[in-house]
């Protein structure tokens, strides 16, 4: 399994973009990146996942460098309501996926 | 959309009761999983359903038992309930054999006394 490493804690505030780096040194070559975001007493939701190099969806971009050992998140213009949990994850298949403790993005006003 | 729904938000049991954990979805998907949510150890997986009456034990499995008997209905029963059986428990379905959407239930906060 590859080992995620991705902070614990960012703060930002309104109107700013948002990256959040995750490194999974070990990621296998079938193993797809995905990321998710938790709100407090919510089951986690999906929000991107890509292989290679960039994909974007309305709600946020994902950066995958070619030896795809790292990936970043970026959110565009954050806003009060993305403060949550975001994680990262890797796997093939859904039931592959493990959660880790995720990074606490906060968003001030 | 898509909707998982667990049958409850909250739920208090005492220690030694059975309980059952019941988790519907709408949209036909073939997998179904049961993971556990505990502060600082992130979402575990219990069980995970690939079809019906099919399941594989996850990371967790000790001292829960699964229930699949139609492909829209996935049951988590907890056979003997004991206080370290306290936790979130979330429910999520996903479609096809090469896919990592999941999409999850509310969850239920279950508290064993």
């Amino acid at each position: 399994l590859a080992k995620i490493t991705q902070p614990i804690s960012m703060d930002s505030y309104e109107g700013q973009e948002v990256n959040i780096t995750c490194s999974h040194n070990n990621i296998a070559t079938n193993d797809y990146i995905t990321w998710y975001q938790q709100f407090p007493s919510q089951g986690p939701r999906f929000i991107i996942q890509g292989y290679k190099t960039k994909v974007t969806n309305e709600v946020a971009s994902l950066f995958i460098p070619a030896d795809r050992k790292s990936s970043t998140l970026s959110l565009p213009r954050v806003s009060l309501s993305d403060t949550a949990v975001y994680y990262c994850l890797v796997g093939a298949v859904a039931r592959q996926l493990t959660f880790g403790s995720g990074t606490q993005l906060t968003v001030l006003p | 959309d898509v909707k998982v729904t667990q049958s409850s938000r909250y739920l208090v049991k005492r220690t030694g009761e059975k309980v059952f954990l019941e988790c519907v979805q709408d949209m036909d998907h073939e997998n179904m999983f049961w993971y556990r949510q505990d502060p600082g150890l992130g979402l575990r997986l219990i069980y995970f359903s690939y079809d019906v009456k099919m399941k594989e034990k996850g990371d967790i499995p000790e001292g829960y038992s699964v229930s699949r008997e139609k492909k829209e209905r996935f049951s988590l029963i907890l056979e003997s309930a004991s206080t370290n059986q306290t936790s979130m428990y979330l429910c999520a379905s996903s479609v096809g054999t090469a896919n990592t959407e999941a999409f999850f239930g509310q969850g239920t906060r279950l508290t064993v006394v």
